[in-house]
C-alpha cells in the first residue's frame, strides 16, 4: 500500500477481553515500531522490530503485551486481559531500514476498554 | 537515563509572532534528533532531523532547529507563526546501538491565535 495500514481504526472491548491489533508497514521497509498514545503522555515506545526480530522488548508495560512480526512486513500487537488503563492511541511506524531515517505512521488504533 | 524533555505542554503566540518550542535531551554522544508534527485528525510526519552534517537543520513549513551540544537542546522555531501552524509538536532522539531505539517528548500543543 502507499502508507502504513492499521487495523482495527477503532476497537472497544471490555476488561479481561485479549486483542489483536494490525499493523501493514510500508511494503520494503525493515523497520517497524510500536507506540502508545495516552493523553498528556505523549509517545510511548513499546517495541522495535529490525526483520523480524525484536531487538528491543523494554518498552512493553507487562507481560499481558506481546508483539510479533511474520515475513518481515505484517506485525501483531496482542494484548492479553484488557485493564481500563490499556485505553489509548496505538501507533505504528515504519522505516526503510534504521529509524535514523524517517518514520512514516499509521492513523493508529483506538482501544478503549470498558 | 535516556530521555527528553519538551518543557511546556501547551504553546500559545499570536499570528505573525515567534514560534520557540523547547526541546532537552539526555545524551553523553550526539545523537540522532528529531522534531515531529502531528495536525488535527492526521498522523504523525516528520518536520525535520539533525544528523549531525549541520547544526542548523531547515525543515517544511518554515521551521528550523539548532542542535547545541553544550546545552543538549533542540529547540524548534518559526520566525513568524500561521494560523495552519497549529498542532502538537514532538522532539524524539534516536539512541542508537543494537536498540535502535526513537523516544519521543510528551509533546508541545501550539495554539495559534488570530
Amino acid at each position: 500500500g502507499a502508507g502504513v495500514s492499521q487495523s482495527p481504526s477503532n476497537k472497544v472491548t471490555e476488561k479481561g477481553k485479549d486483542v489483536e491489533l494490525r499493523c501493514d508497514p510500508i511494503s520494503g521497509h525493515t523497520a517497524l515500531y510500536w507506540y502508545r498514545q495516552s493523553l498528556g503522555q505523549g509517545l510511548e515506545f513499546l517495541i522495535y522490530f529490525q526483520g523480524n526480530s525484536a531487538p528491543d522488548k523494554s518498552g512493553l508495560p507487562s507481560d499481558r503485551f506481546s508483539a510479533e512480526r511474520t515475513g518481515g512486513s505484517v506485525s501483531t500487537l496482542t494484548i492479553q486481559r484488557t485493564q481500563q488503563e490499556d485505553s489509548a492511541v496505538y501507533l505504528c511506524a515504519s522505516s526503510p531500514s534504521r529509524a535514523n531515517e524517517k518514520l512514516f505512521f499509521g492513523s493508529g488504533t483506538q482501544l478503549s476498554v470498558l | 537515563a535516556q530521555s527528553v524533555t519538551q518543557l511546556g505542554s501547551h504553546v500559545s503566540v499570536s499570528e505573525g509572532a515567534l514560534v520557540l518550542l523547547r526541546c532537552n535531551y539526555s545524551s553523553s554522544v550526539p545523537p540522532y534528533l528529531f522534531w515531529y508534527v502531528q495536525y488535527p485528525n492526521q498522523g504523525l510526519q516528520l518536520l525535520l532531523k539533525y544528523t549531525s552534517a549541520a547544526t542548523l537543520v531547515k525543515g517544511i513549513n518554515g521551521f528550523e532547529a539548532e542542535f547545541k551540544k553544550s546545552e543538549t537542546s533542540f529547540h524548534l522555531t518559526k520566525p513568524s507563526a500561521h494560523m495552519s501552524d497549529a498542532a502538537e509538536y514532538f522532539c524524539a532522539v534516536l539512541y542508537g546501538g543494537a536498540t535502535n531505539k526513537l523516544i519521543f517528548g510528551t509533546g508541545t500543543l501550539l495554539a495559534v491565535q488570530p
